[in-house]
């Protein structure tokens, strides 16, 4: 089946790295996304990464996937107060319709 | 250009109204998707439309009506809506023809008294 899991909250002061974790069961997913939140808004995409791929960095994200562990992570480095918002990850089984299964999201918070 | 836009922003009606949401993209995508979100959850998928045809439909009340009148439009018409309906619908749109990146737009919340 599938099912992806995120850490409800993560809390970190301004200028310190954050790492949002999630975890997925489906080995076959083509992509993993990563999405930002702010509150009253859509989502906005942060960045994506093909399965086949176990690094990507992209200005202040890198993203790490461990396909063995079916383990994601994105880190955000020097974190600023507008990055608060939630974060989802998301994966693509690459069947019809394009689907996402989506975690149900991580609240960063930032301190100033 | 990877923008989505909806209208309107917000909007209020009662149970007893007909309304429509309404979706734009102008990035060339054939697959546009609406999505409900509540509060604090993630986006459930409602309905996809692949080359202006209906290709999912995630089990919706027919309360809620899609329509896509050409590749860059979809709307959501609503009719007898029910207060549990208020949310947040996204419209989200991507190239199509295989897995690919869904780019949403900002949202209509939309309040049923």
């Amino acid at each position: 089946g599938e099912d992806v899991e995120q850490s409800l909250f993560l809390s970190v002061r301004e200028g310190d790295s954050s790492v949002i974790n999630c975890t997925y069961t489906d080995s076959s997913s083509t992509y993993l996304y990563w999405y930002k939140q702010e509150p009253g808004a859509g989502l906005q995409l942060l960045t994506y990464i093909f399965s086949n791929m176990d690094m990507k960095q992209d200005q202040r994200l890198t993203v790490l996937l461990n396909k063995k562990d079916k383990h994601l992570s994105l880190r955000i480095a020097d974190t600023q107060t507008g990055d608060s918002a939630i974060y989802f990850c998301a994966e693509n089984l690459g069947n019809a319709g394009n689907m996402l299964t989506f975690g149900g999201g991580t609240r960063l918070m930032v301190k100033p | 250009d990877t923008e989505v836009t909806q209208t309107p922003k917000h909007l209020v009606m009662g149970m007893t109204n007909k309304k429509s949401l309404k979706c734009e993209q102008h990035m060339g995508h054939r697959a546009m998707y609406w999505y409900k979100q509540k509060a604090k959850k993630p986006p459930e998928l409602m309905f996809v439309y692949s080359y202006e045809k209906l290709s999912i439909n995630e089990s919706v009340p027919s309360r809620f009506s899609p329509e896509c009148p050409n590749s860059s439009l979809l709307n959501l018409h609503l009719h007898a809506l029910q207060p549990e309906d208020s949310a947040l619908y996204l419209c989200a749109s991507s190239q199509g023809g295989g897995p690919d990146t869904q780019y949403f737009g900002p949202g209509t919340r939309l309040t049923v008294l």
